[in-house]
């Protein structure tokens, strides 16, 4: 039982290159969500889906990008990577109705 | 759009002692309520949540929470901490007629000394 799977969980990137992280739950939650947790302020919802085909900017979505097209998988897409972007990036998912989110592991990206 | 504050960014305290952790919101419907804790290296985890009934909540691991509706708080309790309750703990508010997104608070780290 797998629940939320993110890869990679550690990157480092140069200003300017364009990567993917990836998350994808096996539980077939219809929400999912990603959040980017920086110290001292908590976890900020960037973009979440409620649904395949269906996607949603949250908080602070400048400078990212995602795609529902399946259930199972919520790929978050940086275009042109900046040093404000190096943070921790979690991936949750829920059932609609229950609200409690289940997280992944996380992801820790470096903008160098 | 919702808030929410946590008053204690760090918190440093000796096994057997009691921890009480503040949480305030601004919203003023109908909310659900959580404490998610972050154990070092692991991701967040449900410690206990509220959506409606008794206001007093009890949740894993001997953690307890008072939901004052009229203080718009969320207060997290544990009458007796354990070195293996080192961990960042954070508050999450859920306004139920506006988009149910959750919003978190900052997120207070809490280091217990053996």
């Amino acid at each position: 039982n797998a629940g939320v799977t993110q890869t990679p969980k550690f990157r480092i990137l140069k200003i300017g290159q364009s990567m993917t992280l990836q998350c994808a739950q096996d539980m077939n939650h219809n929400y999912m969500y990603w959040y980017r947790q920086d110290p001292g302020m908590g976890l900020k919802l960037i973009y979440y889906s409620v649904g395949a085909g269906i996607t949603d900017k949250g908080e602070v979505p400048n400078g990212y990008n995602v795609s529902r097209s399946t259930t199972e998988d919520f790929p978050l897409r940086l275009e042109l990577a900046a040093p404000s972007q190096t943070s921790v990036y979690f991936c949750a998912s829920r059932v609609p109705g229950a609200n409690v989110l289940t997280f992944g592991a996380g992801s820790r990206l470096t903008v160098l | 759009a919702q808030s929410v504050s946590q008053h204690n960014h760090h918190v440093i305290l000796s096994e057997a002692a009691s921890l009480e952790l503040g949480c305030n919101y601004s919203y003023g419907g109908t909310v659900n309520l959580f404490w998610y804790v972050q154990y070092p290296g692991q991701h967040l985890q449900l410690l206990l949540k509220y959506f409606s009934g008794d206001p007093l909540v009890k949740g894993i691991k001997g953690f307890e929470a008072e939901f004052i509706k009229s203080k718009f708080s969320f207060n997290l309790r544990k009458p007796s901490v354990q070195w293996s309750d080192t961990a960042e703990y954070f508050c999450a508010v859920n306004a139920v007629t506006a988009g149910n997104k959750l919003t978190f608070g900052g997120g207070t780290r809490v280091l217990v000394k053996p």
